[in-house]
């Protein structure tokens, strides 16, 4: 069985200041987990993925994130909050299966304040 | 830019009604996912075809169907649509395992 949990349903930032959104997972694979952004009447798109190489990932738009295996988490950060920041996150883990096992998280929506 | 597009993007309809939404391929792509996003369900995996095939079932209701054709683009079939059907249907591709490629969605409104 595997399951994510996006901790916070809203975060609201200032532009200018650091991003953090958060992830916790279980799986009983090793799994691969992925961040997507969807801004409001738009699809989803891939900020980062990680898929067992380096812990660190770096996406687009100044993203990153970083896979603890003791802490099974995978929080995506950014330094510095720009207000087309503003969008809902989601936070995917598929197990061996490929994405016919894919489980989404209940989003989090970033505000970001000017 | 996916290169996944969805078809209609808005869709208005009653309830009982019938409707399809679309989903072509990018090239090379031979898997199609089929989720739904609803306010109070979030986003849910609803089935997946590979190749023409039915290959896994997610939470699909019976009333929903989908096919894939032999040049890959993907149809959903919604039937005896109800109020609750409400939501934003996403296709997925991928030719990968490790990733998928998401269209814009088709919003569907039932009234």
């Amino acid at each position: 069985a595997q399951s994510v949990t996006q901790l916070d349903s809203h975060v609201s930032v200032s532009e200018g200041t650091p991003v953090l959104l958060r992830c916790n997972y279980s799986s009983s694979y090793s799994p691969s987990l992925f961040w997507y952004v969807q801004h409001p009447n738009k699809g989803l798109q891939l900020l980062l993925k990680y898929t067992s190489a380096a812990t660190l990932v770096k996406g687009i738009n100044g993203f990153e994130a970083e896979f603890k295996k003791s802490e099974t988490s995978f929080h995506l950060t950014k330094p510095s909050a720009h207000m087309s920041d503003a969008a809902e996150y989601f936070c995917v883990v598929t197990g061996s299966g490929g994405y016919q096992k894919v489980t989404f998280g209940t989003g989090t929506k970033l505000q970001v304040i000017p | 830019d996916s290169g996944v597009t969805q078809t209609p993007k808005h869709l208005i309809t009653a309830t009982g009604q019938r409707v399809t939404l679309r989903c072509s391929p990018r090239s090379g792509d031979l898997s199609v996912y089929w989720y739904q996003q609803s306010l109070d369900q979030g986003l849910q995996f609803l089935i997946q075809y590979y190749n023409g095939e039915e290959r896994a079932k997610g939470n699909i209701l019976e009333r929903f169907s989908a096919q894939q054709f032999p040049d890959l683009h993907s149809e959903l079939n919604l039937s005896s649509l109800e109020l609750g059907d409400s939501a934003l249907y996403f296709c997925a591709r991928s030719c990968m395992l490790t990733e998928a490629f998401f269209g814009q969605g088709t919003r569907l409104t039932v009234v």
